[in-house]
C-alpha cells in the first residue's frame, strides 16, 4: 500500500530565513505528487504537483519542491519565508489508476519574527 | 466564480441524530470526494463518485452514506451509526474522472456533537 511519510510534525523559522519541509513516499510505481497548504479552518490549496518530467517543480508563493526518485522523496522549499507562510503543510500522492489521494500527517510551520 | 462550496461552515448533531453536508460544484468536474480529518492524522477517504449515480467506499466509510443524482452535488450523510463523528469534513473535486489530475478542496464542514 502507498503512504506517505513526513517526519516533522512541527518546525519554527525565522521571518526572511530558508525553509524545507521533508517528504517522503512508499510505493512501487511511478507517483504523482502533491504538495498542498492549509490554514486554520480553510480548505486545502494546492502549491504545485508533479507529474512528470522536469524533477524541480514550481509552484505558487515562491515554493518549489524536487523530486527524487532515488531517495523517494519530495521535499518542498522557499528560500525566504514570510509570516503569511504560517499554516499547515501537507504532501500527498497518487499513482495511475488509484483514485486514493494518500496525505501525509502534515507539517505545521510557525514563523517567528 | 467557479469554486466547490461546502455548507454550513458549523454543524452540531445531537446523539442518534443523522446529518447532511453539503458539497457542490460548479467546474464540471467528473469526480467527486469526500474526506476526514483529524488532528495529527492527516486526510482519509470517506466515499469517492467517478460518475452520476456511482460511488465506492474509501477507508473509512463505515457510519457515512453518499448519493450522486447530480454532477454538481455529493452530499455526505454522517449517520448515527458514526460514533465519533467529530471531525473537519473536506469535499474534492477532480476534472477527469480518467485522468491523473490535481484534486481540488472546497473550504470544509466543521462537525461538532452535542
Amino acid at each position: 500500500a502507498q503512504s506517505v511519510t513526513q517526519p516533522d510534525i512541527h518546525i519554527t523559522v525565522s521571518e526572511g530565513a530558508s525553509l524545507e519541509l521533508r517528504c517522503n513516499y512508499s510505493y512501487g510505481a511511478t507517483p504523482y505528487l502533491f504538495w498542498y497548504v492549509q490554514s486554520p479552518g480553510q480548505g486545502l490549496q494546492l502549491l504545485l504537483k508533479y507529474f512528470s518530467g522536469d524533477t524541480l517543480v514550481q509552484g505558487i508563493k515562491g515554493f518549489e519542491a524536487e523530486f527524487k526518485r532515488s531517495q523517494s522523496s519530495f521535499n518542498l522549499r522557499k528560500p525566504s519565508v514570510h509570516w503569511s507562510d504560517a499554516a499547515e503543510y501537507f504532501c500527498a500522492v497518487v499513482t495511475w489508476g488509484n483514485e486514493k489521494l494518500t496525505f501525509g500527517t502534515g507539517t505545521r510551520l510557525t514563523i517567528i519574527p | 466564480d467557479g469554486g466547490i462550496t461546502q455548507s454550513p461552515k458549523y454543524l452540531f448533531r445531537k446523539e442518534g441524530q443523522n446529518v447532511t453536508l453539503s458539497c457542490e460544484q460548479n467546474l464540471n468536474h467528473d469526480a467527486m470526494y469526500w474526506y476526514r480529518q483529524d488532528p495529527g492524522q492527516g486526510l482519509r477517504l470517506i466515499y469517492y463518485s467517478q460518475i452520476v449515480n456511482d460511488f465506492q467506499k474509501g477507508d473509512i466509510a463505515e457510519g457515512y452514506s453518499v448519493s450522486r443524482e447530480k454532477k454538481e452535488s455529493f452530499p455526505l450523510t454522517v449517520t448515527s451509526a458514526q460514533k465519533n463523528p467529530t471531525a473537519f469534513y473536506l469535499c474534492a473535486s477532480k476534472r477527469d474522472r480518467d485522468k491523473q489530475e490535481t484534486q481540488y478542496f472546497g473550504p470544509g464542514t466543521r462537525l461538532l456533537v452535542l
